[in-house]
């Protein structure tokens, strides 16, 4: 099946910018998402890009998308620590269909330290 | 914002007794829905596809027969863990789909299941 890979760990000082990688394999990927689970909590749509996008920015959060390397990165500025929580990045190959499964990384926890 | 919500958030259950858990859609009608499971410290996993109307579709490896689903609306679907054992402890979290195919999954807010 897809693969999607993330780094486990992420430390940083409050109000630094806070950058989260994720590289996946399948080349079909439509939409790539990026969610946040704080502890006990189920999952938040942070955001989410489209494949022939190569950047979206949504106040403090920017997603680059390097579709020709499969590379997907969340860059929180000013990074809060109520901005601490696990990071999931996430890949759809299907577009339209009813299924519409993701194919989830493992998750990165974020850390901020005051 | 689409909302997803999920019953109960939290249940102790002792072994070999039957789990039922909810899944609504709040504010949109859906006729597809995702159960996932998530273990400590790891990925969400699909289990199953819920389809109003009509039977489950399940991940391969799922026991269909010990995780019922039924999606007897557009706007709600149920996963009951049948005959629970302590290896079925886990966080289930389901999740919809607003709108045409397009539309990113909104998640409810998860079910943590501990069976003693």
């Amino acid at each position: 099946g897809e693969d999607v890979e993330q780094s486990l760990f992420l430390s940083v000082r409050e109000g630094d910018s806070s950058v989260i990688n994720c590289t996946y394999t399948d080349s079909s990927s439509t939409y790539l998402y990026w969610y946040k689970q704080e502890p006990g909590a189920g999952l938040q749509l942070l955001t989410y890009i489209f494949s022939n996008m190569d950047m979206k920015q949504d106040q403090r959060l920017t997603v680059l998308l390097n579709k020709k390397d499969k590379h997907l990165s969340l860059r929180i500025a000013d990074t809060q620590t109520g901005d601490s929580a696990i990071y999931f990045c996430a890949e759809t190959p299907d577009r339209g269909s009813t299924l519409g499964r993701l194919y989830f990384g493992r998750g990165t926890q974020l850390t901020v330290w005051p | 914002g689409a909302v997803v919500s999920q019953h109960p958030s939290r249940v102790i259950c002792k072994s070999g007794t039957s789990v039922k858990i909810e899944c609504r859609s709040l504010d949109f009608q859906a006729t597809t829905m995702f159960w996932y499971r998530q273990f400590p410290k790891q990925s969400l996993m699909l289990m199953a596809t819920s389809n109003e109307g009509s039977k489950a579709t399940y991940e391969q490896g799922v026991e269909k027969d010990k995780f019922l689903i039924n999606h007897a609306s557009l706007t709600l679907s149920t996963l009951t863990v049948t005959s629970a054992h302590p290896e079925d402890s886990s966080f289930y979290i389901c999740s919809a789909r607003p709108g045409a195919g397009d539309s990113p999954l909104h998640f409810g807010n998860g079910t943590r299941l501990t069976v003693t």
